[in-house]
């Protein structure tokens, strides 16, 4: 049973547009909502993380959405660059725990 | 600074045999995990260490096991292969404390043929 669900499971963009990734998870008990980034090859790498006590959280070209009333928060990439194609995981952690529980991932490509 | 080390970065074994993958980190931190990932499923916890001598079972914990002997190296063994064992592992690390951020290597791509 998939606890965090990741949507669209591939994404292609034009350069300089928005890359949009959607995640839905039930358990209320998640309390942190991290997003991981993933290059060929190479182990994830943490991108940027909210809890729910704020809705939004930007850095950089990333912000996370959070809406805790429908149990879904979402990554927006803006202008997005041609090596910002990767993977991205979405993922959950209950309270006082730091165990993981991953998205299946979105492969995004953004062509020049 | 090497970070999550992991060896070997590939592995082609034959159903029933066993290996150790290994796992080491230089970065001092209490927790360390292992994942599988496979095609379209995400990663799955296997098990975690919160700290030297203490470990816990994740969600797919069958087949595998661990140990903890000192903070840097948290190995995992595969005692009797079975072909629902082919995936990429990645082991990970993070700092005591609950939401810190988990620092992972690169990967053993294992094969069980």
């Amino acid at each position: 049973q998939q606890q965090v669900k990741q949507s669209p499971q591939s994404l292609i963009v034009q350069k300089g547009g928005i890359s949009i990734i959607n995640c839905a998870y039930e358990n209320t008990a998640f309390d942190y909502f991290p997003w991981y980034q993933q290059f060929p090859g190479k182990g994830p790498a943490l991108l940027i993380a909210i809890r729910p006590d704020v809705s939004e959280k930007k850095e950089g070209r990333f912000t996370i959405s959070f809406n805790k009333s429908a149990k879904q928060f979402s990554l927006h990439i803006m202008d997005s660059q041609p090596g910002d194609s990767a993977t991205y995981f979405c993922a959950a952690s209950p309270t006082g725990a730091n165990n993981l529980f991953f998205g299946t991932g979105t492969r995004l490509t953004v062509i020049p | 600074n090497a970070g999550v080390t992991q060896t070997p970065k590939f592995r082609i074994l034959k159903i029933g045999q066993s290996m150790t993958l290994q796992c080491t980190q230089d970065m001092n931190h209490n927790y360390m995990y292992w994942y599988r990932q496979d095609p379209g499923m995400g990663l799955k916890l296997i098990y975690y260490s919160v700290g030297a001598g203490i470990t816990d079972k994740g969600e797919v914990p069958n087949g595998y096991n661990v140990s903890r002997s000192t903070t840097e190296d948290f190995p995992l063994r595969l005692e009797l292969a079975a072909p629902s064992q082919t995936s990429v592992y990645f082991c990970a690390s993070s700092p005591g404390g609950s939401h810190q951020p988990q620092h992972f290597g690169d990967g053993t791509r294992l094969s069980i043929l």
